[in-house]
């Protein structure tokens, strides 16, 4: 079964440029989750789509949005870009059935800098 | 709300030595405990994972046993190898939402 995959791998942008991820899940799963790794935060907690709707999100702001289409692929958007945005961007897909210890499978990351 | 915090790194050790890294957590439910590794310019990658208290997740050769008394899950390793230099996170997902909260990670570094 392929992995989570997630393109691009990295992208270099300008300041107020507005930039897409995508992830595709595992076949199968149908939540999907992002996740903003930096040195000096660590990896936080953007937000979670399961059937094409936000059902949990961060602290971050507006800026930070995200959309899941009806085969579980999913994007996130940054718009207005700013330089504390430059980070490895990475998604994580699930079953979702509701179960404890319900497993999250990570992809590569997307990595984004931001000039 | 939750939190995960885990012993600072980074660790450097020689092959063949034991490897312990502490993590101990706060959680207003009743949370499930994951270790991911994350290797250089990759992803993260479950190592293990334990649902409920007494149970030991196992992977690879690391272990890791769920404390509920001392809301600890320390990671452990009888002997490294050179190959399991990465950093390791520890990680906890509430039982009323899916989303992980991390630990700041561990740099472990193992020497031949």
């Amino acid at each position: 079964k392929a992995g989570v995959t997630q393109t691009p791998r990295y992208l270099i942008k300008t300041r107020g440029q507005q930039v897409t991820l995508s992830c595709s899940p595992i076949s199968g799963h149908r939540s999907v989750s992002w996740y903003q790794q930096t040195p000096g935060q660590g990896l936080q907690f953007l937000f979670e789509y399961f059937s094409e709707t936000q059902r949990n999100k961060g602290n971050f702001p507006g800026r930070f949005s995200g959309r899941q289409f009806s085969n579980s692929r999913s994007e996130m958007n940054v718009s207005t870009l700013e330089l504390g945005d430059s980070a490895l961007y990475l998604c994580a897909s699930s079953l979702a059935l509701g179960n404890r210890g319900d497993t999250q499978y990570f992809g590569p990351g997307t990595r984004l800098t931001v000039l | 709300g939750n939190s995960v915090t885990q012993m600072e790194g980074p660790v450097t050790l020689s092959e063949e030595a034991f490897l312990t890294i502490n993590c101990t957590y706060t959680a207003t439910g009743y949370p499930s405990l994951f270790w991911y590794v994350q290797y250089p310019g990759e992803g993260l990658q479950l190592l293990l994972k334990a649902t409920k208290a007494d149970d030991k997740g196992s992977n690879k050769g690391f272990e890791a046993t769920y404390r509920k008394e001392t809301t600890s899950f320390h990671l452990e390793k009888g002997s490294v190898q050179v190959s399991d230099s990465a950093v390791y996170f520890c990680a906890l997902s509430d039982s009323n939402d899916y989303k992980l909260s991390f630990g700041a990670g561990t740099t472990v570094t193992v020497r031949a």
